[in-house]
């Protein structure tokens, strides 16, 4: 169990540029988050998948904004026209949890991607 | 709508005093609270939950919160905190969605700083 692995670490980019992260979550863990920090902030929830299957999308998800998990495996997110709002640290977290979800699941958060838009 | 206030940003301490991080939280429904640390460079790690039953919780590293219903509290407490406790430590609480599954919402953290 190597935990949940977020590359790259740090992303600089001018604004205007696509960019795009990945995360490799714990090995069969079904289930997968990608949450936003902002400096002075909590994180904040974007999105989540069961699976391959893309549940929810929070509203801070515009449309410039995609998130992938063709295999149900790995998840890439991707930021199209970066503006220098989209600066924030973008966590992974994924959990083993199956069927309805319960107060009980237990997330396992990666390290982060630090975006900085120029 | 469920949220969580932590109004203390920044809680310096020295070495071995006791140490409590407040948190309010503001819901109509029954609430699941965490609280989660984030030390440098790392991702965050559930320290301790409250789902139901006993209001006070017992979590990793020496830490414990309790649940306040009349008070919407969950303070997270430590009798002696050592330096490697420093960290930012975040608030949660659980929200129920439609599709079956809970989103947590955070609050902005308050950031413990240990010194000897």
């Amino acid at each position: 169990d190597t935990g949940v692995s977020q590359n790259p670490r740090h992303k600089i980019t001018k604004r205007g540029q696509n960019v795009t992260f990945r995360c490799d979550p714990i090995s069969e863990h079904n289930r997968l988050y990608w949450y936003r920090q902002t400096l002075g902030q909590g994180p904040e929830f974007l999105t989540y998948f069961q699976n391959e299957a893309q549940l929810e999308k929070s509203r801070l998800l515009s449309d410039r904004f995609s998130a992938e998990r063709p295999k149900g495996s790995f998840s890439t997110l991707e930021i199209q026209r970066t503006e220098q709002g989209d600066s924030a640290m973008y966590l992974c977290a994924s959990s083993p949890r199956v069927g309805t979800g319960s107060a009980d699941e237990k997330l396992f958060f990666g390290s982060g991607t630090q975006l900085s838009v120029l | 709508a469920q949220s969580v206030t932590q109004l203390d940003s920044q809680v310096p301490v020295f070495e071995e005093a006791p140490v409590e991080l407040r948190c309010n939280y503001s819901s109509s429904v029954s609430v699941y609270l965490f609280w989660y640390v984030q030390y440098p460079n790392q991702g965050l790690q559930l320290l301790l939950k409250y789902l139901s039953g006993s209001t006070l919780v017992k979590g990793i590293n020496g830490f414990e919160a309790e649940f306040n219903k009349s008070q919407t509290s969950f303070h997270l407490r430590k009798p002696s905190v050592h330096i490697s406790d420093t960290a930012e430590y975040f608030c949660a609480v659980s929200v129920h969605l439609n599709t079956g599954f809970q989103k947590l919402v955070f609050g902005t953290g308050t950031r413990l700083l240990v010194s000897p």
